[in-house]
């Protein structure tokens, strides 16, 4: 079936420094690709999307594209903020035609320190 | 507008207990989703729901049920709660046609003695 893969956490960052998450799939079909983010103590929230290969979906100043050929959609951001401190969840939808189940990574929490 | 809400916040329940989680959505999505949320496993289908009336397992059903008697609300149930029971359970819903955008609850953090 299909899955997503994240890096581990915890990820530690400095303000301003640069961010990268990896997250690679496998899926039979054409997937939609997603990055969600989870804030202390709230449910998740939609971050950004790309439904096609190449596409680069961004949001907040982040951003992610979709690589058909690496299987990867990798979250990316210039200059992390404190306020970016949160668990980020990349998936994808259910490529076997019906779009509305999502596969989720297992997560990687962030934390920026001022 | 209150998106999506879930009821109780939190739960202690001792094993054997029953017990039923609400989610309401007043967005009038067709879609519903209950998710658990354990430590290193992400986020978890357990049970969803395509339409009022229908019901469908996810990846992990074993030891819950639901119902959805109301497009609003999908109930998620636990007969004989046991301790792998404990998680926190997120409610999510999406429109007909956007399945990838799935609007999420605050969470119900339950835990099982």
């Amino acid at each position: 079936g299909d899955s997503v893969t994240q890096m581990e956490g915890p990820v530690t960052l400095s303000e301003e420094a640069f961010l990268t998450i990896n997250c690679t799939y496998t899926a039979t079909g054409y997937p939609s690709l997603f990055w969600y983010v989870q804030y202390p103590g709230e449910g998740l929230q939609l971050l950004l999307k790309a439904t096609k290969a190449d596409d680069k979906g961004s949001n907040k100043g982040f951003e992610a594209t979709y690589r058909k050929e690496t299987t990867s959609f990798h979250l990316e951001k210039g200059s992390v903020q404190v306020s970016d401190s949160a668990v980020y969840f990349c998936a994808l939808t259910d490529s076997g035609g019906s779009n509305y189940k999502l596969t989720f990574g297992k997560g990687t929490l962030l934390t920026v320190n001022p | 507008n209150a998106g999506v809400t879930q009821t109780p916040k939190f739960r202690v329940l001792k094993t054997g207990q029953s017990m039923t989680l609400l989610c309401a959505q007043d967005m009038n999505h067709e879609y519903m989703y209950w998710y658990r949320q354990d430590p290193g496993m992400g986020l978890r289908l357990i049970h969803y729901s395509v339409g009022e009336g229908t019901t469908a397992k996810g990846e992990v059903p074993d030891g819950y049920n639901v119902s959805r008697l109301k497009k609003q609300n999908f109930l998620l149930g636990l007969e004989s709660a046991a301790p792998s029971q404990t998680s926190v359970y997120f409610c999510a819903s999406t429109p007909t046609g956007r399945g990838y955008e799935q609007y999420f609850g605050p969470g119900t953090r339950l835990t099982v003695t």
